[in-house]
């Protein structure tokens, strides 16, 4: 069955440390990948989204995410995290044939940030 | 700002009865995705319209039906509402390898 596990439900880091977001797929080929960040209220926001090519892709407000097949994993980094990153964010997979807008995500992951 | 807007903001119903929730898409998108977000929870795919046909379904009951109209705007009809159905329900846009996602209609049911 394909699913997507997001392992870490919170985290706290301080404004400055570094971050890493955890995603893990299982999937019948590998399939689109995504990152998105949710602030309270509001709808999705894409940080960034890997089809094929370089296995590290950069994304918005300093983010980037690395793609490992042998781990099928994709995970979400940050080098020195801004008060403004607390938010929830979602890793979501999506078929790589036909219409790809069918995402399956993850549950997220709450990241807060501590002064 | 994505372009992609959704009305209402907000709304409270009463179980057993319809809803209607509309999601209008943006300029030039022809696919919209409909997605429920119930609280703590990532969203689930519900359905997706591709040129006024539906394209594909998650598990969700029929009772959760939508429509694309010409324009490209979308509705997201759900009939018999239960408690369960309380949720943030979102809409998505797409186009080629972008897609966009509305701020979300919050569904209170009582």
């Amino acid at each position: 069955a394909q699913s997507v596990t997001q392992p870490d439900i919170h985290i706290t880091v301080s404004e400055g440390a570094s971050l890493e977001l955890r995603c893990n797929y299982s999937y019948g080929a590998t399939p689109y990948l995504f990152w998105y960040v949710q602030s309270p209220g509001q709808g999705l926001q894409l940080l960034l989204k890997y089809f094929s090519g370089d296995t590290l892709v950069q994304g918005i407000k300093g983010f980037e995410a690395e793609f490992k097949r042998s781990q099928s994993s994709f995970n979400l980094r940050k080098p020195s995290v801004h008060w403004s990153d607390a938010a929830e964010y979602f890793c979501a997979v999506g078929a790589p044939w036909g219409s790809w807008g069918k995402l399956q995500f993850g549950a997220g992951t709450q990241v807060v940030v501590t002064p | 700002e994505t372009g992609v807007t959704q009305s209402p903001t907000h709304l409270i119903k009463t179980r057993g009865q319809q809803v209607t929730l509309r999601c209008s898409s943006q300029s030039g998108h022809n696919t919209v995705s409909w997605y429920q977000q119930a609280l703590g929870q990532g969203p689930q795919f519900i359905f997706q319209y591709y040129r006024e046909e539906e394209n594909g379904r998650g598990n969700f009951p029929p009772r959760f039906s939508g429509l694309q109209f010409p324009n490209y705007s979308s509705e997201l009809n759900v009939n018999a509402l239960e408690l369960d159905d309380s949720a943030l329900y979102l809409c998505a846009s797409s186009q080629k390898d972008e897609q966009y996602f509305g701020p979300g209609t919050r569904l209170t049911v009582t």
